[in-house]
């Protein structure tokens, strides 16, 4: 198992720009969930979904969109990249059930937006 | 709002010299509170679950206890392998669905 993937591993922005980072697992997990990460700061939750189809807000959702159409990918979509968006961004799953499972991370992505 | 605090930000450690880490939380409805290891330029690794005030679990050098208003992460003659950043987080039973709230962070080194 490869478990969580996220791509790329870099990315250079400039503002305005668009693009998608990519997440998918192999694990089977329902839900799975987005979290950006920035120096003195915990991670932060910026959408998850608890199954295909059903995606819902988190802590921090402006400037991002979501999607699930499968099980297995969770993509994030910035639509027009802020210096404010530069971070290290994780995705994130586990099963589906009653609260106290963990999550599984991937290696992040890390943007700068300039 | 469920709230973690960790402390210290930064710890160094001899090889051998035995610390603790700790993590303070405010929550309503404890569902978790989980430990994580994450090492530069990679993703939070799970460590530990705890559920309930006196449980406590071990795994090689480490050991997590919690009560009802912290979690410490006990290292136990503690080996350079051992250097990275401790996460502290909970999931409590209001508020956004499955939401973990994470502390900022213990940052380890381990020295010879």
């Amino acid at each position: 198992n490869a478990g969580v993937t996220q791509t790329p591993k870099f990315q250079v922005l400039k503002t305005g720009q668009s693009m998608t980072l990519q997440c998918a697992q192999d694990m089977n997990h329902e839900y799975m969930s987005w979290y950006r990460q920035d120096p003195g700061m915990g991670l932060r939750l910026i959408h998850y979904s608890v199954g295909a189809g059903i995606t819902d807000q988190g802590e921090v959702p402006n400037g991002y969109n979501v999607s699930r159409s499968t099980t297995e990918d969770f993509p994030l979509r910035l639509l027009s990249a802020a210096p404010s968006q530069t971070s290290v961004y994780f995705c994130a799953s586990r099963p589906r059930g009653t609260g106290g499972s963990p999550l599984h991370f991937g290696n992040g992505t890390r943007l700068t937006v300039t | 709002e469920d709230q973690v605090t960790q402390s210290p930000e930064a710890l160094r450690l001899q090889e051998g010299e035995s610390s603790s880490l700790n993590c303070s939380y405010t929550v309503s409805g404890l569902r978790g509170l989980f430990w994580y290891r994450q090492d530069p330029g990679k993703g939070p690794e799970f460590l530990f679950t705890l559920y309930s005030a006196g449980e406590e679990k071990e795994k090689e050098r480490l050991k997590a206890t919690l009560t009802k208003k912290e979690s410490f992460l006990h290292i136990t003659a503690p080996k350079p392998e051992d250097s990275a950043t401790y996460l502290c987080a909970v999931q409590g039973s209001t508020g956004t669905a499955s939401k973990l709230t994470f502390g900022t962070g213990t940052r380890l080194q381990v020295t010879l």
